[in-house]
C-alpha cells in the first residue's frame, strides 16, 4: 500500500525559506509514476505548485516558478520542497501526491498534508 | 496557461441531484481531455472522484458521473446524501502542467 507523509517546521517566518519533506512508503518513487505537490491556503482552492518525475524532469507552476525548487532522493524514498521568499500568502496546508497516467494523470494518492503559517 | 472556472457553491437536498461545472479558457488550442475531479472534506485530503473526463476509480460509487461539452466539463452527483457535503475541484492536465478550478462548496439541505 503506498503512502505518502508530508513534515515540515510548521510555522516560518516571512522572508524566510520554507524545506518541506514527503516520505513515500510502498512504493520506489524511482521506479515511474509522477509525484507533485499542491497547496491549499485557507479560504482559497487548491494550488498546484510542480510536478516531479521519476526520470528527473521537473514541471513548476509559471506563477511559483521563481521561488520554487522540487527534488527527490531515491536512496531515502523521499521529495523535498523549497519555497523561497516567503509572505503571509504562502500559508496553507501543504500536500504532496501520486500523479499517474494510468488513471488520466490525476492525482490518485495524497498525504495527508501539513500546515504552513507564514509569521512574525 | 488554461483557468478553470466553476460554481462557488451549489445545494441540494438528500437524494437529488446536482451538476457542478468547470469551464476551461486558455489562450491557444489544445487539448481539454485530461480532466479529473476531487472531493475535499475539511481537514482532509482531496480525493480523487473522475478522470479521464467521465471514468471512475475503483470504489467510488456510480452516483459520481463526470461529462463533457466543448470546454465544460460537469460532475454529477446523484442520489445526495449528507456525506456529500464537501469541495469539490475539478482539474486538468496539459502539457505536463496541472491547473484546479477554484473549487465548488456542495451544501447538502
Amino acid at each position: 500500500q503506498v503512502q505518502l507523509q508530508e513534515s515540515g517546521p510548521g510555522l516560518v517566518k516571512p522572508s524566510e525559506t520554507l524545506s518541506l519533506t514527503c516520505s513515500v512508503s510502498g512504493y520506489s518513487i524511482s521506479s515511474g509514476y509522477y509525484w507533485g505537490w499542491i497547496r491549499l491556503p485557507p479560504g482559497k482552492g487548491l494550488d498546484w505548485i510542480g510536478n516531479i518525475f521519476h526520470s528527473g524532469s521537473i514541471y513548476y507552476n509559471p506563477s511559483l516558478r521563481s521561488r520554487v525548487t522540487i527534488s527527490a532522493d531515491t536512496s531515502k524514498n523521499q521529495l523535498y520542497l523549497k519555497v523561497t521568499s516567503l509572505t503571509a500568502a504562502d500559508t496553507a496546508v501543504y500536500y504532496c501526491a501520486r500523479l499517474t497516467s494510468r488513471l488520466g494523470n490525476a492525482f490518485d494518492i495524497w498525504g495527508q498534508g501539513t500546515v504552513v503559517t507564514v509569521s512574525s | 496557461q488554461s483557468a478553470l472556472t466553476q460554481p462557488a457553491s451549489v445545494s441540494g437536498s438528500p437524494g437529488q441531484s446536482i451538476t457542478i461545472s468547470c469551464t476551461e479558457t486558455r489562450s491557444d488550442v489544445g487539448g481539454y481531455n485530461f480532466v479529473s475531479w476531487y472531493q475535499q472534506h475539511p481537514g482532509k485530503a482531496p480525493k480523487l472522484m473522475i478522470y479521464d473526463v467521465s471514468d471512475r476509480p475503483s470504489g467510488i460509487s456510480n452516483r459520481f458521473s463526470g461529462s463533457k461539452s466543448g470546454n465544460t466539463a460537469s460532475l454529477t452527483i446523484s442520489g445526495l446524501q449528507a456525506d456529500d457535503e464537501a469541495d469539490y475541484y475539478c482539474s486538468s492536465y496539459t502539457g505536463y502542467s496541472v491547473v484546479f478550478g477554484g473549487g465548488t462548496k456542495l451544501t447538502v439541505l
